[in-house]
């Protein structure tokens, strides 16, 4: 069965540095998003891009947040300079066209900024 | 905005009873409601969805929810729980049924399973 596949599955990265997260989609999904959950709370939208573009964003998604599809087939997300309240766990999701409205997510990548 | 509350954070149950999680929504038109799904440490699994038509939904697992409009609510059911059910269950919704709604999540409660 596709699935979304995330990397790392962990990171621990000290404050200031830039992160990249990574997510293969669903070969043939068109939409794709990050979510986030800090440890014990909820998950939180991010970000959603479809087109190359961002659809929609999250007043968390700020300056130090981007997202690219570099290559047709990764969806990354770049955090610029990481502070502390960015530890969580990264999800990546994505969904096909129709009206199917389900997310695909993938496994998580744990940040851990020191 | 549409939001979504769920009112228990911790349940516990005894395996073999029966289950009720809680969902509550807020949104004006018709929303479209999911329930996920989270086993420690792993990603979130979609369980069942209800976007129209009967009221009355069922998922994988053995679980089921229902929509009840006048009461906002979308409550998840199974008839007699296993211990591999204790998880994290989120609640969500989306404005829409095309894929680029995003979708919203209450804050989740933590089912435990005691033998």
């Amino acid at each position: 069965e596709p699935e979304v596949t995330q990397t790392p599955s962990h990171q621990v990265t000290q404050m200031g540095q830039e992160v990249i997260l990574r997510c293969v989609p669903i070969s043939n999904h068109l939409y794709f998003y990050w979510y986030r959950q800090i440890l014990g709370q909820k998950v939180e939208f991010l970000v959603s891009f479809y087109n190359n573009e961002i659809s929609e964003k999250s007043e968390i998604f700020d300056d130090q947040f981007s997202v690219e599809r570099p290559d047709g087939s990764n969806f990354t997300l770049k955090i610029r300079s990481t502070k502390l309240e960015d530890s969580a766990m990264y999800f990546c999701a994505s969904s096909g066209l129709g009206d199917t409205g389900e997310l695909f997510f993938g496994e998580g990548s744990r940040l851990t900024v020191l | 905005a549409q939001s979504v509350t769920q009112p228990d954070i911790h349940i516990t149950v005894s395996e073999g009873a029966s289950l009720e999680l809680r969902c509550n929504y807020s949104y004006g038109a018709t929303p479209y409601l999911f329930w996920y799904v989270q086993s420690p440490g792993q990603g979130l699994q979609l369980l069942l969805k209800y976007f129209s038509g009967d009221t009355l939904v069922q998922g994988i697992k053995g679980f089921e929810a229902e929509f009840k409009r006048s009461q906002s609510s979308f409550n998840l059911r199974k008839p007699s729980v296993h211990w591999s059910d204790a998880a994290e269950y989120f609640c969500a919704v989306a404005k829409g049924k095309t894929s680029y709604d995003k979708v919203i999540f209450g804050p989740g409660t933590s089912l435990s399973v005691i033998p």
